[in-house]
């Protein structure tokens, strides 16, 4: 089935040690999202891919950063984690960003800080 | 920029029982996306409804675009139903969805 894949599904790091989360699509979606979702909150958009063109939010903290290699793959590298980075990590694509942008979610990776 | 607010923020129920949870947006909206939430953090979609009425088995949703609020009915609810529900909208010009804060949903056995 076509879906979105997130690699792994629990990533445990330790504090200051970068971090790397993976995410692939067999939709052929133009477009893939990056949220970060804390307990008990909705999820927040960190950036997103249009095709090639990076997309950040404004609030985004400089220690997130992505790679989207091609279509099917986009990464979330966490530089230097703090303990205030332990979150669920959503990937979602959409295939475009205009009028009718339904979004399609993973199952998330989990990040713990040590 | 655009407000969404779901209500109620908690609803427990015993199986078998309907319910619907309500979504209001403060500005015109080009999509509106109901998501299920599962217990392991799955974002789940339901429907996407910027307008009009969709069913889907015991689920279904109204959005009513001009008044500015959507509504998601479950009926007969299940155990497996339980988890956080949660609408999303992308108002008009923009191209970022804008989550709720969602409704928790418990459906006791």
């Amino acid at each position: 089935d076509a879906m979105v894949i997130q690699n792994p599904r629990y990533q445990v790091t330790q504090f200051g040690k970068p971090v790397t989360l993976s995410c692939s699509q067999t939709l052929n979606h133009n477009v893939m999202y990056w949220y970060q979702q804390k307990s008990s909150q909705a999820p927040k958009l960190l950036f997103h891919y249009y095709d090639k063109d990076f997309n950040n939010e404004a609030d985004t903290p400089d220690n997130f950063q992505s790679r989207r290699p091609n279509t099917s793959f986009c990464f979330l590298d966490i530089r230097s984690p703090g303990l205030g980075d332990a979150a669920m990590y959503l990937c979602a694509t959409s295939r475009d960003p205009g009028l009718k942008n339904i979004q399609y979610f993973g199952a998330g990776t989990r990040l713990s800080v040590l | 920029g655009i407000q969404v607010e779901q209500s109620p923020p908690d609803l427990i129920l015993q199986e078998g029982a309907n319910s619907t949870l309500r979504c209001n947006f403060s500005d015109s909206v080009n999509n509106l996306q109901w998501f299920h939430q599962n217990p392991w953090g799955q974002l789940i979609n339901l429907f996407y409804i910027p307008s009009g009425t969709k069913q889907n088995g015991r689920l279904s949703a109204t959005t009513v675009a001009t008044e500015r609020y959507s509504l998601l009915y479950i009926s007969s609810s299940q155990t497996t139903d339980s988890g956080v529900y949660f609408c999303a909208a992308v108002p008009q010009g923009a191209q970022k969805l804008v989550f709720g804060q969602g409704t928790r949903l418990t459906i006791n056995p």
